[in-house]
C-alpha cells in the first residue's frame, strides 16, 4: 500500500503523559495536513505544511501542540501534558501541489489517541 | 465563517431505494466542493468532485449556488453503499479543508 502511512494506530496514555504520532505522505506529495476528529463529527482541520514549512495552524492546535515536518518528507505530531480531551483521531493527508483545481487530498487510516 | 452543514445524521434506506444526503455550505467565495467516504474499516476516501461533474458510483452530485447546497444522489442504492459521507469544502489558499458532520447511511436488504 502506498497511501498515506500512520504510526501508532492506537495509542492509550495517562493523562500528563506526552505523545507522538508520525505520518509518512504518499511520495512526492509536498503537501501534508493533519486533521482531528471525535465521535460524531466531521474531520477538523489543525495544520497545514508545504515541503518543510508550516503555512497553517488552527486555533484548534495548543501550545501543547506541535506539529513537524523537517526534511519535508514525514511529520511527526507531538501532544504534551495530554488531556483527556485530547482523545481523538488524528488523521494525517497529503497532497500534491500541481493540477489545481481538483487536487485531491488522500488521508491515512488515522491514529486513535485514548487519554485516560 | 466558513461552515458545512450535513443535517441528517442517519439515513436508513432500502436496496434499491433512492437515497440523497444533504449538504448546505456557507461561502463568501467561489466554493469547491467534495464529497468523501469511508466505509468500515477503512480509510476517508474522495467520492466525487463538483469540478468533474462526474458519477462515481451511481452517485451524483449538483452544487447549487443559489441554495448553497451541494447534495449527493443515487437513485438505487445497494448494500455496498452502507458508510459515513462527509461533504467537505475547500479553501483556496492553502488546500485545507471544512468538513461537515457526516451522515451515515444504512441500506438494508
Amino acid at each position: 500500500d502506498t497511501g498515506v502511512s500512520q504510526n501508532p494506530r492506537h495509542k492509550i496514555t495517562k493523562r500528563g503523559q506526552n505523545v507522538t504520532f508520525r505520518c509518512d505522505p504518499i511520495s512526492e506529495h509536498n503537501r501534508l495536513y493533519w486533521y482531528r476528529q471525535t465521535l460524531g463529527q466531521g474531520p477538523e482541520f489543525l495544520t497545514y505544511f508545504q515541503n518543510e514549512a508550516q503555512l497553517e495552524k488552527s486555533r484548534l492546535l495548543s501550545d501543547r501542540f506541535s506539529a513537524e515536518r523537517p526534511k519535508g518528507s514525514f511529520s511527526t505530531l507531538e501532544i504534551q501534558r495530554t488531556e483527556q480531551g485530547d482523545s481523538a483521531m488524528y488523521l494525517c493527508a497529503s497532497s500534491t501541489r500541481r493540477g489545481r483545481p481538483g487536487n485531491t487530498i488522500y488521508f491515512g487510516e488515522g491514529s486513535w489517541l485514548t487519554v485516560v | 465563517a466558513q461552515r458545512v452543514t450535513q443535517p441528517e445524521k442517519l439515513l436508513s434506506v432500502f436496496k434499491g431505494a433512492p437515497v440523497e444526503l444533504k449538504c448546505n455550505y456557507s461561502y463568501s467565495g467561489s466554493p469547491e466542493l467534495f464529497w468523501y467516504v469511508q466505509y468500515s474499516r477503512q480509510r476517508l476516501q474522495l467520492l466525487l468532485r463538483h469540478i468533474s461533474r462526474e458519477s462515481i458510483k451511481g452517485f451524483t452530485a449538483d452544487l447549487n449556488k443559489g441554495e448553497t447546497s451541494f447534495h449527493l444522489k443515487k437513485p438505487f442504492a445497494q448494500e455496498e453503499d452502507s458508510a459515513m459521507y462527509y461533504c467537505a469544502l475547500k479553501w483556496p489558499a492553502g488546500n485545507k479543508l471544512t468538513f461537515g458532520g457526516g451522515t451515515r447511511v444504512l441500506v438494508k436488504p
